[in-house]
This record gives C-alpha cells, structure tokens and sequence, in this order.
C-alpha cells in the first residue's frame, strides 16, 4: 500500500523560498502511470492545488503559483519535491503531497487524488 | 482559487439524506469527470467518489455522486455522526489547464 509523507521546514522567513520533499513508501514512484501532486490548505480556509509531475519531469502548474513554483522528482530517491520562491504570509498553509491517477476516456478527463500524505504545516513569519 | 461553487453548510440529522452540489463550467465539469473529497476534523482529506460515481474500495455505498451537464452532487444517505466533516469537488479544468477544487462545504450532524 502506497503511502505518502512530507518533510521539510516548518517555518520559513518572508521573501525566502519554501522547499519540501514527498517521500512515496510501498512502491516505487515510477511505477503506473500516476502524477505527483502537491496540494495546500490555508487555516480555516479550501484546498488549492498547486502542480504536479510525472516521472518523465513533464510538469503542470496552477497558473495563480506558475512564476514561483517548481516542482522536481527524484526517482533514486522515491521523492518528490515543491520549491515556492519569494513567500509571503499569503502561501501559510498545511501543504500535502498526493498521488494522482489521470487519464483520458469518453467521459473526459479523469483526475483524482489517493493517496494522500498527512500534511505539513508551513508557516512563513519574520 | 477555487471555481467550484458549493454550499458552505449543510446538515441532517441521524439517518436523514443531505445533497451537496457542486457548481462548474462547460470547461471543468461539463467537459471531465468529478471527484469528492471527505475532509475530517484535523486530518488530511480522503477519496470519497471519483469519476462522478464510483467509489473506492473501502467507502460505505451510503455515498452516492452524480453529474448532470456542469453541475454535480454529493449525496449522503443514512446520515450518521462520523460523517461531520467538510466535503470538497474537484475536477480538471480545460481552459486553466490545472486541477480546480470546490469552495467546500461544512456537513454538519444535528
């Protein structure tokens, strides 16, 4: 069973970039045909997905994140990671890594999320 | 930023049914399929429905999801207390080229 789990700092200064690695455990990251995703969550607020990546490094962003995301993977290392450059207070939030399965059949696109990580809790705070 | 609209609560009592809805456009759910998310209190969200209507191995069938032109629904039959929790869609969207999430809705259990 294929298991997701984020690191990284858990405070960052304004105007640095926020950098966190997904380690993917009971599988290997390469295997399927499956995207890594990463996915935020400000306090009290909605999910905001912010991009993923295939194995091969082909790489799709939300355009509202798109000039300071960068997302990269490591498959030596079954991780993958997110680098959010020039943060604000704007981008605190609990960021979760994700598996998502796509594809393309008569119904349209088909995109969902499992597994998840558990989420870690970013704080950006001079 | 989300453009999903959804109700931000809804509630029932035990054993009642509660619908949730989802509001898209021809570009997002009037084009692809959709996917619910169950969110508990303090944790990470899980899987509920994907692909409009099937659900993971492990859901109970009390949960239902249906779609119809750019709108979709989440139904939850036989309410129960361990269903309180916030309950996001999500879908692809073609025009943005980016996964785009629901405003999320509160279920609350009287």
């Amino acid at each position: 069973q294929v298991q997701l789990q984020e690191s990284g700092p858990g405070l960052v200064k304004p105007s640095q970039t926020l950098s966190l690695t997904c380690t993917v455990s009971g599988g290997s990251i390469s295997s399927g045909t499956y995207y890594w995703s990463w996915i935020r969550q400000p306090a009290g607020k909605g999910l905001e997905w912010i991009g993923r990546i295939y194995t091969s490094g082909s790489t799709n962003y939300n355009p509202s994140l798109k000039s300071r995301v960068t997302i990269s993977v490591d498959t030596s290392k079954n991780q993958f990671s997110l680098k959010l450059s020039s943060v604000t207070a704007a981008d605190t939030a609990v960021y979760y890594c994700a598996r998502a399965t796509y594809y393309y059949d008569s119904s349209g696109w088909v995109h969902w999320f499992d597994p998840w990580g558990q989420g870690t809790l970013v704080t950006v705070s001079s | 930023q989300s453009v999903l609209t959804q109700p931000p609560s809804a509630s029932g009592t035990p054993g009642q049914r509660v619908t949730i809805s989802c509001s898209g456009s021809s570009s997002d759910i009037g084009s692809n399929t959709v996917n619910w998310y169950q969110q508990l209190p303090g944790t990470a969200p899980k899987l509920l429905i994907y692909s409009n209507n099937q659900r993971p191995s492990g859901v109970p069938d009390r949960f239902s999801g249906s779609k119809s032109g750019t709108s979709a629904s989440l139904a939850i039959s036989g309410l129960q207390s361990e269903d309180e929790a916030d309950y996001y869609c999500a879908a692809w969207e073609d025009s943005l080229n980016a996964h785009v999430f629901g405003t999320g809705t509160k279920v609350t259990v009287l």
